[in-house]
């Protein structure tokens, strides 16, 4: 069975650009859930989809929205891309979403210059 | 508000003993706890989990325990190894039946480093 793939797998960008990313979940799957991992802050969560639908969110601002597919696979989009945005994004994906483990993707490693 | 939180940023430990990874957490209604171990440019990988209804689960070198009194817990590994140098995170989950949505929420990591 495939794991979770993320692409890309690097990203630069510059100040104000915006960016989508992109999460494949394990195959039958329903949950998928976005991390953002910068140094020293472990990983904060974004938000989690189930079903097509936005369970959960994170306190992020609005520049950082997501959504998922009917084939269960999702992306991320962050609007007028901020210095303080490059971090390694990892996608999670579960069964359920409920009191599961989660299997993570390798992340998109986010450079905004 | 760091509900999570892992005190140590870094432990090293000679190969062969024991390490022993401290997680503590503020919300009393978590009800579920998982370790993570990350090397670095990878994603995180799932070690062990425990059920806030049990105090201890193993796995191979791996035990975790769960004291809910103090709201604490911690992963032991015996014997380390080499490979074990890594990030560990350990997260929690609190499932909102009433809500039907749950949230994991992860400590900062501790960087444990096994010397040989």
């Amino acid at each position: 069975k495939a794991g979770v793939t993320q692409t890309p797998r690097y990203l630069i960008k510059t100040r104000g650009q915006q960016v989508t990313l992109s999460c494949s979940p394990i195959s039958g799957h329903r949950s998928v859930s976005w991390y953002q991992q910068t140094p020293g802050q472990g990983l904060q969560f974004l938000f989690e989809y189930f079903s097509e639908t936005q369970r959960n969110k994170g306190n992020f601002p609005g520049r950082f929205s997501g959504r998922q597919f009917s084939n269960s696979r999702s992306e991320m989009n962050v609007s007028t891309l901020e210095l303080g945005d490059s971090a390694l994004y990892l996608c999670a994906s579960s069964l359920r979403g409920r009191n599961e483990k989660l299997f993570f993707g390798s992340g998109t490693q986010l450079s905004v210059l | 508000d760091q509900q999570v939180k892992q005190n140590s940023p870094s432990l090293s430990v000679q190969e062969g003993r024991i390490s022993i990874l401290n997680c503590d957490y503020t919300n009393s209604m978590f009800d579920y706890f998982l370790w993570y171990k990350k090397y670095p440019a990878e994603g995180p990988t799932f070690l062990i989990s425990i059920s806030s209804i049990k105090d201890k689960n193993e796995d191979g070198r791996f035990t975790v325990f769960l004291n809910k009194s103090a709201k604490h817990l911690s992963l032991h590994i015996v014997p380390s190894q080499p490979g074990d140098s890594a990030v560990y995170f350990c997260a929690a989950s609190v499932d909102r039946t009433t809500s039907g949505t749950y949230k994991y929420i992860f400590g900062t990591g501790t960087r444990l480093k096994v010397l040989a």
